[in-house]
């Protein structure tokens, strides 16, 4: 069963770097996923597609200090120069053949 | 520019019917797969259902599967999302959103969403 997972909840201080995990189940280390972004009282914006190799493509207009990167079955987005806007809840989301899929969602707080 | 514009929620009775659209602008509609999205309030996103580019292959998940049909016309450039059988589990905000092809893959375009509350 293809299942992304994800902490419920991260902080960091502003100015500073975090990083965001997603995690595949088992036999699916291959996906690609995307990460979103919500901030509050708004709808999702998307951030990247971020392959298994840990090469990524951005949305427009998003800003360099959004990266992603891969190791195996995680997936991960590092935010570096933290601002306040970047507090919102962080999704990544994998599709197969027949089935779309969201992680639970990381909520960032921006210390 | 690229836009995604849903319609049609509103406040309705259990067991009732409604139809949500997507009216979409910007780009080659007939191209991409689009999809179903909600959220439910202060719940993740979750994904609904899925129509190919050409509107030949449509997936759902296991919760609306049966009651819920998804169905594009490419030549007014919308998507609907046809909602049977509602149930209080199915109050949320309804997103649509682009792949960044015309089958399964990354959403790269978001609508703003629309308010569906069932409730008697």
């Amino acid at each position: 069963q293809l299942v992304l997972t994800q902490s419920p909840s991260a902080s960091a201080s502003l100015g500073a770097s975090v990083k965001l995990t997603c995690t595949l189940s088992s036999g699916h280390s291959s996906y690609a996923i995307a990460w979103h972004q919500q901030q509050p009282e708004k709808g999702p914006r998307y951030l990247m597609k971020l392959n298994s190799d840990g090469s990524h493509r951005k949305g427009d207009g998003i800003p360099d200090r959004f990266s992603g990167s891969s190791s195996g079955a995680e997936r991960y987005l590092t935010i570096s120069s933290l601002q306040s806007e970047d507090e919102a809840d962080y999704y990544c989301q994998t599709w197969g053949i027949d089935i779309g899929v969201f992680g639970g969602g990381t909520k960032l707080t921006v210390l | 520019q690229v836009q995604l514009v849903e319609s049609g929620g509103g406040v309705v009775q259990p067991g009732t019917s409604l139809r949500l659209s997507c009216a979409a602008s910007g780009f080659t509609f007939s191209s991409y797969a689009l999809h179903w999205v909600r959220q439910a309030p202060g719940k993740g996103l979750e994904w609904v259902a899925v129509i190919s580019y050409d509107g030949n292959k449509k997936y759902y998940a296991d919760s609306v599967k049966g009651r819920f049909t998804i169905s594009r016309d490419n030549s007014k450039n919308t998507l609907y999302l046809h909602m049977n059988s509602l149930r209080a589990e199915d109050t949320a905000v309804y997103y649509c959103a682009r792949s960044s092809s015309g089958t399964f893959d990354a959403f790269n375009i978001w609508g703003q969403g629309t308010m569906v509350t069932v409730s008697s």
